[in-house]
C-alpha cells in the first residue's frame, strides 16, 4: 500500500526567506504526486502535480517541486515566502489499479507559519 | 473557487443521530470522491462514485453510506454518530474515474458530534 510522510509537522519562516517542505512517498509503481494547500476555512487547493516527464514542476503562487525517484521524494520549494503563504500543506500520492490515480493518499500535513 | 460545492458548511449534532452531507461536483465532472479529515487520522479516502455507480471504497465505516444521483450530486450519509466521527468531510470531483487525473476539492463540511 502507498504511504506519504511529511517529516515536518510545523515550520516557521520569516517573510522573504526561502522555503522547502519535505515529502517522501512509498509506492511500488510510478507515482502520481501532488501538493495541495489548505488555508483556514478553505478547501484543498492544488498547487502542482507530477505525472511524468520533467522532474522539476512549476505550480501556482510561485511554488515548484522536484521529483527524485532515487530518494522517493517530492519536496516543495519557494524562493521567497509571502505572509499569505501561511497555511497547511499536504503532499499526496495518487494510486489505483490499471494506471489510475483515483485514490489519493495524503501525508499528515505541514503547517507553515510566516513571521513578518 | 474550485467549482465543487458542499453543504452545509457546519453541522452540529448529537451522538446516535444521522446526518446527510451534500456535494455538487464541478460542471461536467462525473466522478465524486469523499474524504474525511480528522486530527488523529489525517485525510483519508472514503469512497468514490462515477456516474452514479460506486467505483472504489477506502476506509469507510459500515455506518456510513453514499450515493450519487442522476444529476451527479452526491450525498454522504452518516448514521449512529459517535464522538469520533467529528471531522471535516471533503468532497472532490474529477472528469474521469480511470487514468491520470486531478481531483478538485470543495471547502468541506465540518461535523461536530456532541
Amino acid at each position: 500500500a502507498q504511504s506519504v510522510t511529511q517529516p515536518d509537522i510545523h515550520i516557521t519562516v520569516s517573510e522573504g526567506a526561502s522555503l522547502e517542505l519535505r515529502c517522501n512517498y512509498s509506492y511500488g509503481a510510478t507515482p502520481y504526486l501532488f501538493w495541495y494547500v489548505q488555508s483556514p476555512g478553505q478547501g484543498l487547493q492544488l498547487l502542482l502535480k507530477y505525472f511524468s516527464g520533467d522532474t522539476l514542476v512549476q505550480g501556482i503562487k510561485g511554488f515548484e517541486a522536484e521529483f527524485k525517484r532515487s530518494q522517493s521524494s517530492f519536496n516543495l520549494r519557494k524562493p521567497s515566502v509571502h505572509w499569505s503563504d501561511a497555511a497547511e500543506y499536504f503532499c499526496a500520492v495518487g494510486a489505483g489499479s490499471g494506471g489510475s490515480n483515483y485514490k489519493l493518499t495524503f501525508g499528515k500535513g505541514t503547517l507553515l507559519t510566516v513571521n513578518p | 473557487d474550485s467549482g465543487v460545492t458542499q453543504t452545509p458548511k457546519h453541522l452540529i449534532t448529537a451522538t446516535g443521530q444521522r446526518v446527510t452531507l451534500r456535494c455538487s461536483p464541478r460542471s461536467g465532472d462525473l466522478s465524486v470522491y469523499w474524504y474525511q479529515q480528522s486530527l488523529d487520522q489525517g485525510l483519508q479516502f472514503l469512497i468514490q462514485y462515477y456516474n452514479g455507480e460506486e467505483r472504489a471504497k477506502g476506509n469507510i465505516l459500515e455506518r456510513f453510506s453514499a450515493q450519487q444521483f442522476p444529476d451527479l450530486h452526491s450525498e454522504l450519509n452518516l448514521s449512529s454518530l459517535e464522538l469520533g466521527d467529528s471531522a471535516l468531510y471533503f468532497c472532490a470531483s474529477s472528469d474521469r474515474d480511470r487514468g491520470i487525473h486531478i481531483q478538485y476539492f470543495g471547502a468541506g463540511t465540518r461535523l461536530s458530534v456532541l
